[in-house]
């Protein structure tokens, strides 16, 4: 199985940088995502990771240790909008020759003035 | 651009009714998949398709059946609802299998009494 951990709740001030944390446990690794997610809504793609190093899309950016087993979200310019939750998902080998999405609990960032 | 639709968008169910959720995607992606979203608990996968006429059992498939005819339609059917459903529920689709970018329908928020 899959074990993803990232905190629960985080606060950070507008116009602030955040970091969101995410660690894993898995086997066959096979790419890592980051979701948002505002309340009442659906999940909306952010970034995919999949090799070592840094993603960099606008003010948000994702960086991965595969040897590590860690990935953050950066969040930068922090706006009032980005209040949401991120959502850590990640690829593994579940066995009989498939992968499997897993995600996170969520991390649910308020952004205050 | 429809995307993923999901119908109904509320529902109230009594215990031992049951009903079916709709979930079609206009973007020709062969992966559909069904997720509940429960407090605390993440994004948890119910049942997935990866292509017409083919589908499996995610983590939580307990209590739920699915059916793939066309491309197009993935609904979920709940046999005999039940509170422990009280939930709200994601279809999702993607165009490059399970481990790629999701496209996530609106939500269905299941109310069982």
């Amino acid at each position: 199985g899959q074990n993803i951990d990232q905190p629960t709740e985080m606060t950070a001030t507008e116009g602030a940088i955040v970091q969101i944390n995410c660690t894993y446990q898995t086997s066959g690794f096979n790419g890592l995502f980051w979701y948002q997610q505002h309340a009442g809504e659906a999940p909306t793609f952010l970034s995919y990771n999949v090799l070592d190093g840094l993603e960099e899309k606008g003010r948000f950016s994702s960086f991965l240790s595969r040897s590590k087993g860690y990935s953050y979200l950066l969040l930068k310019e922090l706006q009032m909008k980005d209040s949401a939750s991120y959502l850590c998902a990640v690829s593994g080998y579940s066995g009989a020759g498939s992968y499997q999405l897993t995600f996170g609990k969520g991390t649910k960032l308020s952004v205050i003035p | 651009n429809a995307g993923v639709t999901q119908t109904p968008k509320f529902q109230v169910l009594k215990t031992g009714q049951s009903m079916t959720l709709q979930c079609a995607q206009d973007m020709n992606h062969e992966y559909m998949s069904w997720y509940r979203q429960d407090p605390g608990m993440g994004l948890r996968l119910i049942h997935y398709s990866v292509g017409a006429g083919i589908t499996d059992q995610g983590e939580v498939p307990n209590g739920y059946n699915v059916s793939r005819s066309t491309t197009e339609d993935f609904p979920l059917r709940l046999l005999s609802a039940a509170p422990s459903q009280t939930s709200v529920y994601f279809c999702a689709s993607s165009g490059q299998g399970r481990t790629g970018e999701l496209f996530f329908g609106e939500g269905s928020r299941l109310t069982v009494l």
